[in-house]
């Protein structure tokens, strides 16, 4: 089954306690994108991938960290978590195409609170 | 930035009415995507326009792609109780290299 899956579901955890939410997508994917969804703001991205190594900046990236070492893996990483960073995050992957973007396949979510 | 911007920001309608929602834009695109979330889960794709396409339907749902104007609108006919969630739609602007921009979302209610 294609899927997006995304670990941990739901976090709870302290201010400056570094930590990763992976993200792993089994459809072959070139493009991947973190994006935090807050209430009256929409989805906003984070970061995103075009390919293996290659990564860039989205609308929100300060606080964040990613890395795309294999094609299947986009592991967001928060290095020093702050409140602001309570929100609801999203990782989504699609085929490349020549002319835009593709079709975006979602993860569930990963709900974090940071206290 | 915020490429794509929804209106209305929620709608309520009772079951059978047809659910109208627009989408405006600022730059020029390669295609334009709306999707659908029910609460707090992941978003599911329903269509995608490309910028030389004027109208595409699928199922009950219907877009339409005005370039002139940089807007789209996606209806939904017969609407059922089941068409409760948010819509969003995304933008691919034209250089952006592929990349996705979301709208904040117009928020559907269907009352049975």
């Amino acid at each position: 089954e294609a899927q997006v899956t995304q670990n941990p579901r739901y976090l709870i955890t302290v201010t400056g306690k570094k930590l990763t939410v992976t993200c792993s997508q089994n459809m072959n994917h070139e493009y991947m994108s973190w994006y935090r969804q807050d209430p009256g703001l929409g989805l906003r991205q984070i970061y995103y991938s075009m390919n293996v190594e290659v990564t860039d900046k989205g609308d929100v990236p300060e606080g964040y960290k990613v890395s795309r070492k294999e094609k299947r893996n986009f592991p967001l990483i928060l290095e020093s978590p702050s409140p602001n960073q309570t929100s609801l995050y999203f990782c989504a992957s699609s085929q490349a195409l020549p002319g835009g973007s593709g079709e975006l396949f979602f993860g569930e979510g990963s709900r974090l609170t940071v206290l | 930035s915020q490429q794509g911007e929804e209106d209305p920001q929620a709608l309520s309608i009772q079951e059978g009415e047809n659910a109208t929602m627009n989408c405006s834009y600022k730059t020029s695109i390669n295609n334009l995507q709306w999707y659908r979330q029910n609460s707090g889960r992941g978003l599911v794709h329903l269509i995608l326009i490309r910028s030389n396409e004027r109208e595409k339907h699928s199922g009950r749902l219907r877009v339409t792609l005005d370039t002139s104007k940089k807007s789209s609108s996606l209806l939904i006919t017969a609407s059922r109780a089941a068409d409760t969630a948010s819509y969003f739609c995304a933008t691919d602007g034209k250089g952006s290299q592929g990349n996705l921009i979301f709208g904040k979302g117009t928020k559907l209610s269907v009352k049975p």
